[in-house]
């Protein structure tokens, strides 16, 4: 079992709509939760990063944490297809803050 | 430079040949990261430095990896004796110390090595 686990997708969906990714981790150690943003052949950059269980938003992005279920979710409102990229999703333990444990990504296609 | 430079971006090798890569991190960042990724797969975690020392070198594959920041700035990533199975985009990354914490790494565009 990997250690962080997304779907590979594509999920595709309409320009204007909401996209959900997910993404569940084995550790229940982690402490950090990332979402990671790479569009093709660049590198990753940071979105939104979780730590309490709940919602936080930010713009048109929110990230959910559900540490009892081990799961972590990224929603996109108003997709746009400028948003058509991999999604990756990362954990850290606390006892190593700085690794980050990526999963392998899942590619959202935005439609127009 | 403003970001996280890498060089080469480009590399191709035959087996068996030594490679280096080198990583230029944002002026200031302390922590400096390698990792690899493999086609359709996510970063996968090689070692981190903290200043000039290597605090965990834990993710890299064997001895054949070796990774220096002698002055705690510009770091290089060695491969000797390279394998096909090391094929893949080594990314580097820097994160000022306080950034550790909110996960914020900001990568290079990424050396892609390829290995014939």
């Amino acid at each position: 079992q990997k250690e962080v686990e997304q779907n590979s997708g594509p999920l595709s969906v309409p320009e204007g709509a909401i996209a959900s990714l997910n993404c569940t981790y084995s550790d229940r150690g982690s402490q950090s939760f990332f979402w990671y943003r790479q569009y093709s052949g660049k590198s990753p950059e940071l979105i939104m990063f979780i730590y309490s269980n709940g919602d936080k938003e930010d713009g048109r992005f929110t990230a959910q944490l559900n540490k009892a279920s081990q799961y972590v979710s990224l929603l996109i409102r108003d997709s746009q297809p400028s948003d058509s990229a991999t999604y990756l999703c990362a954990v850290s333990r606390m006892d190593s803050s700085y690794k980050l444990i990526f999963g392998s990504g899942t590619r959202l296609l935005v439609r127009p | 430079g403003a970001g996280v430079s890498q060089t080469p971006s480009n590399k191709v090798t035959e087996k068996g040949k030594y490679v280096e890569l080198r990583c230029d991190p944002i002026s200031g960042h302390t922590a400096l990261y390698w990792y690899r990724q493999s086609l359709g797969q996510g970063p996968e975690f090689l070692i981190y430095f903290q200043g000039t020392g290597a605090a965990d070198d834990s993710g890299l594959p064997n001895d054949r990896f070796f990774a220096v920041r002698p002055e705690g700035s510009v770091s290089t990533l060695k491969i000797q004796r390279t394998e096909r199975g090391d094929s893949a985009v080594y990314l580097c990354a820097s994160s000022p110390l306080g950034g550790i914490n909110t996960g914020e790494l900001f990568f290079g565009e990424g050396s892609r090595l390829t290995v014939l």
